[in-house]
């Protein structure tokens, strides 16, 4: 089993709609959460960023953890053409060693 | 401004042969970091640096090797390239500490036939 679980997708939504994207970890160590956000043939690129649990808004995007439950969230409100990418979740135990721990990706396309 | 390059962008060789990717960085990061992403797999930590003559191996690190002469400057050399190391390989790097942000390359596409 992998340490972080992530639905690969791909997920197709009309302009607009609510997106969410899922993953799960079984690591408790895990304390830091993030969601980079890699457009084709690009690299990735930090989206959201989260320690521990709770909420954190970043305009249209809603980064959630839910430590309990081992679970994190990111929601994409009014979902855009310009939204189509891959997101990956990533998380570390920040243990000083800088290392995450990916996720396998969600290819997301907003259809115009 | 600060970057994160490598080179080449493409690449395709054949079994058998030695090749080296190169990741440069301008950022003055401590931590240097390869991963091979692969579909189905998301992205695969292969080797990585906190500094110069440090280097660690990752979860997918057979086949591959890193050597980290200055700060700026982590290879990556497949020893004797195989099939199954067709893949795209990324470069990052980020600051020492418990979080920071990864700082990712474009990327280098790699094609063993």
């Amino acid at each position: 089993q992998k340490e972080v679980e992530q639905d690969p997708g791909p997920l197709s939504v009309p302009e607009g709609a609510i997106v969410s994207l899922n993953c799960t970890y079984s690591n408790s160590a895990f304390q830091y959460f993030m969601w980079y956000r890699q457009y084709s043939r690009k690299g990735p690129e930090l989206l959201m960023y989260t320690y521990s649990s709770g909420n954190k808004e970043d305009g249209r995007f809603t980064a959630q953890v839910d430590k309990s439950s081992k679970y994190i969230s990111l929601f994409i409100r009014d979902s855009q053409p310009s939204d189509s990418a891959t997101y990956l979740c990533a998380m570390s135990a920040g243990s000083n060693t800088g290392k995450l721990i990916f996720g396998q990706g969600t290819t997301l396309q907003v259809k115009p | 401004d600060a970057e994160i390059t490598q080179s080449p962008r493409h690449k395709i060789t054949e079994t058998g042969r030695q090749v080296t990717l190169a990741c440069h960085q301008t950022w003055n990061h401590n931590n240097m970091f390869w991963y091979r992403q692969d579909l189905g797999h998301g992205l695969r930590l292969i080797h990585y640096s906190y500094g110069v003559q440090d280097t660690n191996k990752g979860e997918v690190s057979d086949g591959y090797s890193v050597s980290r002469s200055n700060t700026e400057d982590l290879p990556l050399t497949l020893e004797s390239a195989a099939s199954s190391q067709t893949s795209v390989y990324f470069c990052a790097s980020s600051d020492r500490g418990a979080y920071n942000e990864q700082f990712f390359g474009p990327g280098t596409r790699l094609t063993v036939l």
